[in-house]
C-alpha cells in the first residue's frame, strides 16, 4: 500500500517564527510533489510543488525534497496569523495521486 | 473567472437512492478527478480523467461510477449509495496530469458535503 504519512499536529508556532512541516511517503518511484494548503470549510489550494531534489523557494515558502530518504518538507518563513490552516502533502506516480492527512498549523500572534 | 464548480453542494440522502454529483470546469483542462475527503485519512483520489471518454479508477473507486463525455464535466455517480459514503467529496482538475510542469496546478471545486443515512 502506497501510504503518504504527515503528523496529524496541531502544530503550533508564534507569529514571526518559521514553521517547518514534514511528509515522508513509501512508494519510491514517486515523481512530484505538491503541497496544499486547506482552510477550515475549503478546499485545497497549491503552494507548492517540487520534482528534483533539493530546495525550490517562493516567496515565504520553501520546500525540500529527499528522494533518497523519501521525505519532502515545507518551510514557511515569517508565519501570519493568516497560514494558520491545515497543510496537506500530495505525492503522485504513474497517473496515483496520493494525499497525506494533513498537519494542522496554528500561528499565535 | 476560472473555476471548477459542484452541484449540489451539500446533499442528505438515503441508502440505496441512486445520485449524481456534477462537476464543471471552465479551463479546458484535460484532466478531472474526483477525491473523497474522510476526517484521519485525507484526501482519497475516488476516479480520474486523463481525457474525454478516458477514465481510470483512483485508490477507492468502489460504489462510484463516472462518465466524461465532454471536456468540461465530469459527474459521480453513485448508483446505490451506502452510509459509508457520508464523506466530502472534491472535483479537481488540472491542465494535465499532475506530472511534469507549470500547467499541472489542481483546481479544486468549493466541495459536495453528502450524508447518506
Amino acid at each position: 500500500q502506497k501510504e503518504v504519512e504527515q503528523n496529524s499536529g496541531p502544530l503550533s508556532v508564534p507569529e514571526g517564527a518559521i514553521a517547518s512541516l514534514n511528509c515522508t511517503y513509501s512508494d519510491r518511484g514517486s515523481q512530484s510533489f505538491f503541497w496544499y494548503r486547506q482552510y477550515s470549510g475549503k478546499s485545497p489550494e497549491l503552494i507548492m510543488f517540487i520534482y528534483s531534489n533539493g530546495d525550490k523557494e517562493d516567496g515565504r515558502f520553501t520546500a525540500q525534497l529527499n528522494k533518497a530518504s523519501q521525505y519532502v518538507s515545507l518551510l514557511i518563513r515569517d508565519s501570519q496569523p493568516s497560514d494558520s490552516a491545515t497543510y496537506l502533502c500530495a505525492v503522485y506516480n504513474n497517473n496515483d495521486m496520493r494525499f497525506g492527512a494533513g498537519t494542522r498549523l496554528t500561528v499565535k500572534p | 473567472e476560472a473555476q471548477v464548480t459542484q452541484n449540489p453542494r451539500y446533499l442528505i440522502t438515503v441508502t440505496g437512492k441512486k445520485l449524481t454529483v456534477t462537476c464543471s470546469q471552465n479551463m479546458n483542462h484535460e484532466y478531472m478527478s474526483w477525491y473523497r475527503q474522510d476526517p484521519g485519512l485525507g484526501l482519497r483520489q475516488i476516479y480520474y480523467s486523463m481525457n474525454v471518454e478516458v477514465t481510470d479508477k483512483g485508490d477507492v473507486p468502489e460504489g462510484y461510477k463516472v462518465s466524461r463525455k465532454e471536456k468540461r464535466n465530469f459527474p459521480l455517480i453513485l448508483e446505490s449509495p451506502s452510509p459509508n459514503q457520508t464523506s466530502l467529496y472534491f472535483c479537481a482538475s488540472s491542465l494535465w496530469a499532475p506530472l511534469a510542469g507549470e500547467g499541472d496546478t489542481q483546481y479544486f471545486g468549493p466541495g459536495t458535503r453528502l450524508t447518506v443515512l
